[in-house]
């Protein structure tokens, strides 16, 4: 079975500062990971996924994540936040077989003071 | 345009009244899920389905029934609703070969 733990259920950052989002994930095989982001009263939204190669793997907006396997982690990283980003991020993993399942995270809601 | 959307977008429902929540697509995705989310358990996945005609159970699928009549909708059925189904109802479609899934905005149901 797949999981997913998102240790930081919130997470608060003035403007321009830097952030981290933390995602641990368990998976026996290779994992597909991805982040999506959930604006108020929305549905959720793809950042950023990874399959293969470049660990460290860009998205939308000037987000990146970072796939280090010995640490079964997938960091979301941004070097500088906009109050524009205040949303909810999840986390979640697949075992990447064609219609395989997204197992998410329980999420991380995301404060940025202006 | 929104290619997935769901309706009723908020619903108060009785207890022991049958609640469907509709789904459509304009993706032509093969693939199609219901997720329900509640705080603190971010979102989990209650049935779905690979084409028309077929429905799988997800991780918690008890007290929930799901419909596949064509490729662009997918139904989740509350037989008898119950306050413990009180949530927010997210349908999605996917593409086969990437995994990425395309969220509908959300229903909110209310079970009283």
């Amino acid at each position: 079975a797949q999981s997913v733990t998102q240790p930081d259920a919130r997470v608060t950052v003035s403007e321009g500062a830097s952030l981290q989002l933390r995602c641990k994930y368990s998976y026996s095989g290779t994992p597909y990971l991805f982040w999506y982001v959930q604006y108020p009263r929305q549905g959720l939204q793809l950042l950023l996924k990874y399959y293969s190669g470049d660990p460290v793997v860009q998205g939308v907006n000037g987000f990146e994540a970072e796939f280090i396997k010995s640490n079964s982690s997938f960091h979301l990283r941004k070097a500088s936040v906009h109050w524009s980003d205040s949303a909810v991020y999840f986390c979640a993993v697949s075992a990447g077989n064609a219609g395989a399942k997204l197992t998410f995270g329980g999420g991380t809601r995301l404060t940025v003071r202006p | 345009e929104a290619a997935v959307t769901q309706s009723p977008r908020n619903k108060v429902a009785v207890t022991g009244g049958k609640v469907t929540l509709s789904c459509n697509q304009t993706n032509n995705h093969n693939n199609m899920y219901w997720y329900r989310q509640d705080t603190g358990h971010g979102l989990r996945l209650i049935h779905y389905s690979y084409g028309a005609g077929s429905t799988e159970k997800g991780d918690i699928p008890d007290g929930y029934k799901a419909s596949r009549p064509s490729q662009e909708n997918f139904s989740l059925i509350l037989e008898l609703a119950t306050p413990s189904q009180t949530s927010v109802y997210f349908c999605a479609s996917g593409d086969v070969g990437g995994n990425t899934l395309y969220f509908g905005e959300g229903s909110r149901l209310i079970v009283v």
